[in-house]
């Protein structure tokens, strides 16, 4: 059975401190990565990943995808306040066009 | 910018009801999606629509559930009899697709209470 599993599920830390949460999964004929980000009601797009190695970066935030290894992280660097939320990873099958499959997601807190 | 929007944004139904919630996708997407998240757990897949018909459809999305896209804009799910445990978040989603774009785009969904 395919599987997503996020690490760690919470965590506190201070504006300015870098996070880097973790997505590892199990598919059966992988095709694509997401990353989104939960705040209060709906995930809003971060990144998609397809290929091992590249770097997908935006402002503060990157994200790169291990195939080998079968895993992603997502950094945040420089965190503020407003990046409090879930981040969610969700995984998709080459056979099953847009059956994505989400992780639990990793909570984050980020205190003044 | 364009969005996904979804209405109502809050139903309150009877067990045993039919629901039918709707989504509007934007309108040059070719994927639609339905998606739910019950209270404090993971978001799930429930089915995905492509070119007038269901593509992929997971276990949760029994003979309870349908889908339809009755005309050029709307996208709507149907419970036939609610039950208890359909309580949840209902998401909409669409996805432009082929070279165009992968983005996943979400409505804010619809808080489903059954009682």
């Amino acid at each position: 059975e395919d599987k997503v599993v996020q690490s760690p599920l919470s965590l506190v830390v201070h504006e300015g401190d870098t996070v880097t949460l973790n997505c590892s999964y199990e598919v059966t004929n992988f095709r694509s990565l997401l990353w989104y980000k939960q705040e209060k009601k709906a995930p809003t797009f971060l990144f998609m990943l397809t290929s091992s190695g590249i770097e997908k970066k935006s402002g503060r935030l990157s994200s790169i995808l291990d195939k080998k290894e079968l895993f992603s992280i997502l950094n945040i660097t420089a965190t503020q306040t407003g990046d409090s939320a879930v981040y969610l990873c969700a995984v998709e099958a080459a056979d099953s066009w847009g059956k994505f499959q989400f992780g639990a997601g990793t909570q984050v807190v980020v205190t003044p | 910018e364009p969005e996904v929007t979804q209405t109502p944004s809050h139903q309150v139904t009877q067990m045993g009801q039919e629901v039918i919630l709707r989504c509007v996708p934007i309108s040059n997407h070719l994927y639609f999606y339905w998606y739910r998240q019950i209270l404090g757990q993971k978001v799930e897949f429930l089915v995905s629509f492509y070119n007038n018909e269901i593509s992929e459809k997971s276990e949760i999305f029994d003979d309870q559930f349908s889908v339809e896209r009755p005309d050029g804009s709307n996208f709507t799910l149907k419970i036939r009899s609610t039950k208890l445990e359909d309580s949840a978040m209902y998401f909409c989603a669409s996805l432009e697709g082929g070279t165009r774009g992968y983005e996943q785009y979400f409505g804010p969904g619809t808080r489903l209470t059954v009682t």
